[in-house]
């Protein structure tokens, strides 16, 4: 089936530089999508979200870009903090999937000191 | 303003065994999802609980079943467990409006290992 997934596993930055993490979706009836922190032994927090009727979005430090023409989402954070560090989820799901979220893997963000 | 609460937060089964995880959803919130999360990947959603039924369903066998009750908490049961059901059982919750869900906030998570 279609899933959602991303292109680096494992992503090392500089404390104070800015992260790009990058995702691709496949299935093109998607309109909403979710970018979730998941720190060790917790749940996934809640980052940003974007609607496909928009193609920027942005929050505290983080900005999401959504290019459905090629079907990728980014998630950028500004200033990364130790904080940080954690493993970066997308997810997708479609008006009618009500909350069925498709994740994908995951990337780890290590930011260092 | 408890968040959503799950419990237990640790569990050791061996296989053939059952087990029931329980989920409490964010105050206000009437809907509750259960994903699975194996180690190293993203969630998968399990199903997801409305008005005390099941209203979607993934890619999981029978032998996960679920309940809600009338004060919108689940659980989640897993019957004759298997080596492959080694996960963090995770549930979220969000507040259906419109005929459409609001963000789901997460649980910690119930860490089931399967010997």
């Amino acid at each position: 089936g279609e899933s959602v997934g991303l292109h680096l596993p494992t992503l090392s930055v500089q404390e104070g530089d800015n992260s790009i993490i990058n995702c691709a979706y496949s299935n093109s009836a998607s309109d909403y999508f979710i970018w979730y922190k998941q720190e060790s032994g917790k749940g996934p927090q809640f980052i940003i979200d974007i609607r496909s009727n928009m193609d920027k979005r942005q929050g505290q430090r983080v900005t999401v870009l959504l290019n459905k023409t090629v079907k990728h989402l980014s998630l950028q954070i500004a200033a990364t903090q130790p904080g940080d560090s954690a493993v970066y989820f997308c997810a997708e799901t479609y008006n009618n999937a009500g909350n069925m979220l498709t994740f994908g893997g995951g990337t780890r963000l290590m930011v260092k000191p | 303003d408890a968040g959503v609460t799950q419990s237990p937060t640790h569990l050791i089964k061996t296989r053939g065994q059952q087990v029931t995880l329980r989920c409490s959803p964010k105050s206000g919130h009437d809907t509750v999802s259960w994903y699975q999360q194996a180690l190293g990947q993203g969630p998968q959603f399990i199903f997801q609980y409305y008005e005390e039924e099941e209203r979607q369903r993934g890619n999981f066998p029978d032998r996960f079943s679920g309940h809600q009750f009338p004060n919108y908490s689940s659980e989640l049961n897993v019957n004759a467990l298997l080596l492959g059901d080694s996960a963090l059982y995770l549930c979220a919750s969000s507040r259906r409006t419109g005929g459409t869900n609001e963000k789901l906030f997460f649980g910690s998570g119930t860490q089931l290992s399967v010997l």
